[in-house]
């Protein structure tokens, strides 16, 4: 089975810090999501990825930026985090042979205080 | 623009009941339409793909949902619901060939009453 995780489950962190979100899969799928999760809002799309060293903004891009060194890890940055980006983050992957089909990791819970 | 709706925030049925979450698209052409579901404190599982073909698909956990292309409709359903199936459930669409970039419903909170 795919296996999308992200490294950590809950992060807390302080205004203006730097703020690094990990996420590796392990099926050598192409393409790399990244969403955030808010009650009432939904999912919406931050950034993507279709290949290395590619990206390309989603919905939400500001105040983000991504990086994508290897094909199997995706990484989302928070430059200078503030309280509105405390939000519940969900790294995902597909790959074209599975026709759209998203596979998710658990999530990272992330507290900005 | 296209978007996805979920009329309903919050639905609560009773274990053994029948259910039906209802999901409406708006996109310039057919899209692929798949319905995902979060239990808490977990990552989104896909419990059903509608890519083509017979418009009635069947997903895992006894979940079933129906293609109806002139009401822009792809609507979950299930016969009777456990306990367990108590989730947030989300629709969502791509377009053939996006790659896995889909757009999400705002999600529908199922709650299950013994």
């Amino acid at each position: 089975d795919v296996k999308v995780t992200q490294s950590s489950r809950y992060l807390v962190k302080r205004t203006g810090e730097k703020v690094f979100l990990e996420c590796v899969q392990d099926m050598d799928h192409e393409n790399m999501f990244w969403y955030r999760q808010d009650p009432g809002l939904g999912l919406r799309l931050i950034y993507f990825s279709y290949d290395v060293k590619m990206k390309e903004k989603g919905d939400i891009p500001e105040g983000y930026s991504v990086s994508r060194e290897k094909k199997e890890r995706f990484s989302l940055i928070l430059e200078s985090a503030s309280t509105n980006q405390t939000s519940m983050y969900l790294c995902a992957s597909s790959t074209t042979r599975t026709n759209e089909k998203l596979f998710f990791g658990s999530g990272t819970q992330l507290s900005v205080l | 623009a296209q978007s996805v709706t979920q009329p309903d925030i919050h639905i609560t049925v009773s274990e053994g009941a029948s259910l039906e979450l209802r999901c409406n698209y708006s996109y310039g052409a057919t899209p692929y339409l798949f319905w995902y579901v979060q239990s808490p404190g977990q990552g989104l599982q896909l419990l059903l793909k509608y890519f083509s073909g017979d418009t009635l698909v069947q997903g895992i956990k006894g979940f079933e949902a129906e293609f109806k292309r002139s009401q822009s409709s792809f609507n979950l359903r299930k016969p009777s619901v456990h306990w367990s199936d108590a989730a947030e459930y989300f629709c969502a669409v791509g377009l053939r060939g996006s790659q896995g970039n889909l757009i999400f419903g705002k999600g529908t909170k199922l709650s299950v009453k013994p």
